[in-house]
């Protein structure tokens, strides 16, 4: 089965409030990396957290990794309009640059 | 400037067809990969190239050959056509080849009918 399965599937929230996306993995990992795909599009690297590193901040996003719950969390603060996509973790393995995608969490942001 | 460019956008072709999806990156990475996306966007990872050397086969049907001429460059080759190869395909790159992050092409959207 795969690895980087998400939760929630689809979330809707308002401009302003905060987005809260969790990835669970099942192997040992090199590190954890989100990534945001806009419909119709290729995805973007959002950011990447170490597997010993606990907390990352970029900009408005906060990631969480929790290696002994095999999780991590993606925090998206003051969201807008323009954050609603589909954001996909992915499991770095300890071998080569082999990244295992989650299903993604579909995130609507409504103005 | 486009870093990691793929032609063509779309691809229509019957079954049983030969095609081939071409990926070039402009960032002077060494690693270039292949990804399948299906129609639940489900995204996994097909082939890795690391300076034109094959790293990473996943479980890939043998009518899928990728070629690397050079590390810019790699090119997808699919053979015999299926309706179950419709999906996006994407072509990523990266610096290293573990551990960094990965540059997405645009995709190209194979429909087989």
């Amino acid at each position: 089965s795969q690895q980087g399965e998400e939760d929630p599937q689809a979330l809707s929230i308002q401009e302003g409030e905060n987005a809260t996306m969790n990835c669970s993995y099942k192997t040992s990992i090199n590190n954890l990396q989100w990534y945001r795909q806009n419909s119709g599009r290729g995805l973007v690297h959002l950011i990447l957290i170490r597997s010993n590193e606990r907390e990352k901040h970029s900009g408005r996003l906060r990631v969480t990794l929790d290696t002994s719950k095999k999780s991590s969390s993606l925090l998206i603060t003051a969201s807008r309009a323009a954050d609603t996509a589909s954001y996909f973790c992915a499991a770095g393995g300890t071998s080569y640059g082999k990244l295992t995608f989650g299903q993604g969490t579909i995130l609507t942001v409504h103005p | 400037d486009t870093a990691v460019s793929q032609t063509p956008k779309y691809l229509v072709t019957q079954m049983g067809n030969d095609k081939s999806i071409k990926c070039e990156q402009n960032l002077g990475h060494d690693t270039m990969y292949w990804y399948k996306q299906d129609s639940k966007k489900f995204l996994k990872i097909m082939f890795s190239y690391n300076n034109k050397e094959l790293i990473i086969n996943e479980t890939v049907p043998n009518r899928f050959s990728p070629k690397s001429p050079d590390k810019a460059h790699l090119n997808l080759h699919i053979n015999s056509l299926e309706l179950g190869d419709s999906a996006v395909y994407f072509c990523a790159s990266s610096q290293l080849n573990r551990g960094t992050e990965q540059y997405f092409g645009p995709g190209t959207r194979l429909t087989v009918t």
